[in-house]
């Protein structure tokens, strides 16, 4: 069965530090992966997906398939970048986006 | 038009109620989603219609019944619910799987939020 897993619940960075989210997955087929985001009072969007390996808002995700990761990346944190961060990952030709269980990302000045 | 909406945007209703949420989109999508979010938690997946049929259906208890009358409205008919079924409720779309250009991108309402009294 497929499962996404986000390790940390809560991640808080200083302004200007280096950030990375950890995302983990456990698929048999060829999984699709994204990264999804809630910024406070606004609707769940998606920030990027990995098959388009676009840089958005100054954040990265490469899929190491090896180790079955998603990780996302930003090497200068900015205060508008809190928020709550939710890897995903979808099968069934995109019919199916199972969540993993989120991490909420704080940057203090 | 490139949004979802969702009304209404907070219910209360009793155990003996029968209410229906509704969701509605123009962008030509022809996959409409549910999905249940309680606090702290990330969106569950209850529903999926495809071509305006259900095809996914998350072993949801029958109080809950989806429906889609045409490829821009869903909605979701609640009766008998219980007060651990309060939860923010969302819809949800997507191009649909046969769409040329799928990038399987979910665009989300801003979700109903659900009280069971």
């Amino acid at each position: 069965a497929q499962r996404v897993t986000q390790p940390e619940k809560l991640l808080s960075v200083f302004k200007g530090a280096p950030v990375e989210l950890k995302c983990n997955y456990s698929y048999s087929g060829s999984p699709e992966l994204f990264w999804y985001v809630q910024y406070s009072r606004q609707r769940l969007q998606l920030l990027l997906r990995h098959i388009s390996r676009e840089s958005i808002k100054g954040f990265t995700a490469d899929l190491n398939k090896g180790e079955t990761s998603f990780h996302l990346k930003k090497p200068f944190a900015q205060e508008e970048d809190s928020a709550m961060y939710y890897c995903a990952l979808s099968f069934l030709a995109g019919n199916m986006l199972t969540f993993g269980g989120g991490t909420r990302l704080m940057v203090k000045p | 038009d490139t949004e979802v909406t969702q009304t209404p945007k907070h219910l209360v209703m009793g155990m003996t109620n029968k209410k229906s949420l509704k969701c509605e989109q123009h962008m030509g999508h022809r996959a409409m989603y549910w999905y249940k979010q309680k606090a702290k938690k990330p969106p569950e997946l209850m529903f999926v219609y495809s071509y305006e049929k259900l095809s996914i259906n998350e072993s949801v208890p029958s109080r809950f019944s989806p429906e889609c009358p045409n490829s821009s409205l869903l909605n979701l008919h609640l009766h008998a619910l219980q007060p651990e079924d309060s939860a923010l409720y969302l819809c949800a779309s997507s191009q649909g799987r046969l769409a040329v250009r799928n990038t399987g991108e979910l665009f989300f309402g801003e979700g109903s939020r659900l009280t069971v009294l």
